[in-house]
């Protein structure tokens, strides 16, 4: 099962483009997080989310409670923008661990 | 930036035998987490440890695995007779201070081959 559905799975964009990757889930969670996945594997954390709205740079990331869904927007996409991107949550029952989504492949095109 | 560091970047090993994945966490984080990603798959919660004892751990996580804290600062993963499907990256991670349910500051990995 699974718990976390990320769409899509892949995404090409040229670069300056505005994008959006979106996250779904079925469970009730306390929190959101987007995270970045880079080439060489290492994991970097975007964000962490609640509820309503966060904004990072060109990076903005939303999340609807009662809809169970959060999206991740980037604007004037950068070819260094490249990478994997991944929402994971914290559910209700956990003790903080996080349950992954299986990540968008990010591709920005000079 | 304080930062979480793990050890080796690269381990090969043959099967059967035992390897130990070390990490330094941040210092006065409480929630330490490993975390695995096999390769071209998503990333799996391995186990959670606080307070010098596991408080949550998944089903992966069997009696092959074992997770320490020796000497109050390294946070280790134990594979007692590694198998081939125990390829992969290895991550620790912990969050800050003030509680499990918070951002998580992520190692650069290990990554595990069994041959």
């Amino acid at each position: 099962k699974n718990e976390v559905e990320q769409s899509p799975q892949n995404l090409t964009a040229q670069e300056g483009e505005f994008i959006t990757i979106n996250c779904s889930y079925s469970v009730g969670i306390s929190a959101l997080h987007w995270l970045q996945q880079h080439p060489g594997g290492g994991i970097v954390s975007l964000f962490m989310l609640s509820s309503g709205k966060k904004k990072h740079g060109r990076l903005i990331a939303t999340i609807n409670i009662q809809e169970k869904h959060s999206s991740l927007h980037i604007t004037a996409s950068h070819p260094r923008d490249s990478a994997v991107y991944i929402c994971a949550i914290h559910y209700g029952g956990s003790q903080g661990n996080l349950i992954f989504g299986k990540g968008t492949k990010l591709s920005v095109k000079p | 930036e304080p930062e979480v560091t793990q050890t080796p970047s690269h381990q090969v090993t043959q099967m059967g035998q035992e390897v130990i994945l070390r990490c330094v966490p941040i210092s006065n984080h409480l929630y330490f987490y490993w975390y695995r990603q096999i390769l071209g798959q998503k990333v799996e919660f391995l186990v959670s440890f606080y307070n010098n004892e596991i408080s949550e751990k998944s089903e992966i996580f069997d009696d092959q695995f074992s997770v320490e804290r020796p000497d109050g600062s390294n946070f280790t993963l134990k594979i007692r007779s590694t198998k081939l499907e125990d390829s992969a990256m290895y991550f620790c991670a912990s969050p800050p201070t003030g509680g499990s349910y918070n951002e998580q500051f992520f190692g650069p990995g290990t990554r595990l081959t069994v041959l």
